[in-house]
């Protein structure tokens, strides 16, 4: 079964550059949700959307921002990038009135330098 | 916002014995607590879920059981095994089932279940 793409897998990056992370949700799915977790901690929310639009708002900083698009695949961007932005970066997607299990994507582990 | 909380931290049990975690919230409106295990580096996948109108839930080893009015809920692992061993999130969240999408869960703290041989 398909399941949740994220890339890239990896990234490093220098303080103060831009990073692009990408995210295809399970075909069907609706949803997609973005959570950051930083090394021997929790998933923390950051923001979701629901048919491209802003649904759920959590701790994303205002140097980040995402956007669903039509074919429902999600970016989060990320400007003026801190040491502190460096974990992993996880996208789940749910199908909404169905379950709203959310499905985890594998990550990107990002890395500030 | 929501806050959940989760106990123990570490818990060693010996292989073949039982493993209980359990997790407070503190929204009364979440309606979705559902279980997830990790592995190092991985993706945290779901193992076990539990609704709002429902008081427990039992698939093969994994149990999870709900008490709304304490605003608790627990898994259960018994018969443990080797690859069992893994970081346990329990996590909640409100779902709107007739349109308008579900929350970010939130999450726990985590429990480092180690499985003793």
């Amino acid at each position: 079964a398909a399941g949740v793409i994220q890339s890239p897998r990896h990234l490093i990056k220098e303080k103060r550059e831009t990073a692009t992370l990408k995210c295809y949700p399970i075909p069907r799915h609706d949803t997609v949700y973005w959570y950051q977790q930083g090394p021997g901690q929790d998933p923390q929310f950051l923001i979701s959307f629901y048919e491209k639009m802003q649904s759920d708002k959590g701790s994303i900083p205002d140097r980040f921002s995402a956007q669903q698009f039509s074919d429902y695949h999600s970016e989060l961007n990320m400007s003026s990038l801190e040491l502190g932005d460096s974990a992993l970066y996880f996208c789940a997607s749910s199908l909404e009135g169905d379950t709203n299990i959310q499905y985890f994507g594998a990550g990107t582990r990002l890395s500030v330098l | 916002g929501e806050n959940v909380e989760q106990h123990p931290s570490t818990l060693s049990v010996q292989e073949g014995d039982s493993a209980v975690i359990k997790c407070t919230y503190s929204d009364s409106a979440s309606n979705y607590f559902p279980w997830y295990k990790q592995e190092l580096g991985k993706r945290p996948q779901l193992i076990i879920d539990i609704r709002s109108n429902v008081g427990e839930k039992k698939d093969q080893r994994i149990a999870v059981t709900l008490n709304k009015t304490a605003k608790h809920f627990s898994l259960h692992i018994t018969e443990t095994q080797p690859e069992d061993s893994a970081v346990y999130f329990c996590a909640a969240a409100g779902v709107m089932y007739s349109g308008g999408g579900a929350d970010g869960l939130t999450f726990g703290k985590g429990t480092h279940l180690i499985i003793q041989p």
